[in-house]
């Protein structure tokens, strides 16, 4: 079946350093691609999604490039803050309908000033 | 704005209980979701319904159930609660029109089973 890798947390950085989170997905057909982030004591909320091979999805600074050719969907930030502490997590979708999402299993970032 | 809404924040059972986590959302989505979220595990899927009275199992069916009688809330019940299914369980819904459709989430609700 469909499953998301994502790399082990926890991640710790300084504010300003730069931030990639690898995320590789196993998958038949053409899933469409997300990053959900999720802040201490609240639930998720999309950060940025993907539905194609070489679409990109940004937000709030945070990118990712879906690549079809090493079935990846990584997530980067130029300069990261403190208030970007929280856990994120891949996921993917076939879109059958039923929405069900396959999620990674969410790697913690902690930013320190 | 889309709004996910979970009856409780924290709740303390004790082994045996009958337990009800209600979700409503407020955006008439056919499609809504529970997962349970531990910590190593990430989130798994429990049931998810695509309409009224509609339900389909999803990766950790056992040992819960689900009601949906109004398109606006799914509740999810644990039938005996063990200490095993202490977790975060987080309800969401998502709409059928469009593609690559955002799944909206809740709070959440913490349980523990004692």
């Amino acid at each position: 079946g469909d499953s998301v890798t994502q790399m082990e947390g926890p991640v710790t950085l300084s504010e300003e350093a730069f931030l990639t989170i690898n995320c590789t997905y196993t998958a038949t057909g053409y899933p469409s691609l997300f990053w959900y982030v999720q802040y201490p004591g609240e639930g998720l909320q999309l950060l940025l999604k993907a539905t194609k091979a070489d679409d990109k999805g940004s937000n709030k600074g945070f990118e990712a490039t879906y690549r079809k050719e090493t079935t990846s969907f990584h997530l980067e930030k130029g300069s990261v803050q403190v208030s970007d502490s929280a856990v994120y997590f891949c996921a993917l979708t076939q879109g059958s309908g039923s929405e069900k999402l396959v999620f990674g299993k969410g790697t913690k970032l902690t930013v320190n000033p | 704005d889309v709004k996910v809404t979970q009856s409780s924040r924290y709740l303390v059972k004790r082994t045996g209980e009958k337990v009800f986590l209600e979700c409503v959302q407020d955006m008439d989505h056919e499609n809504m979701f529970w997962y349970r979220q531990d910590p190593g595990l990430g989130l798994r899927l429990i049931y998810f319904s695509y309409d009224v009275k509609m339900k389909e199992k999803g990766d950790i069916p056992e040992g819960y159930s689900v009601s949906r009688e109004k398109k606006e809330r799914f509740s999810l019940i644990l039938e005996s609660a063990s200490t095993n299914q202490t977790s975060m369980y987080l309800c969401a819904s998502t709409g059928t029109s469009g593609r690559a459709r955002e799944q909206y989430f809740g709070p959440g609700t913490r349980l523990t089973v004692t």
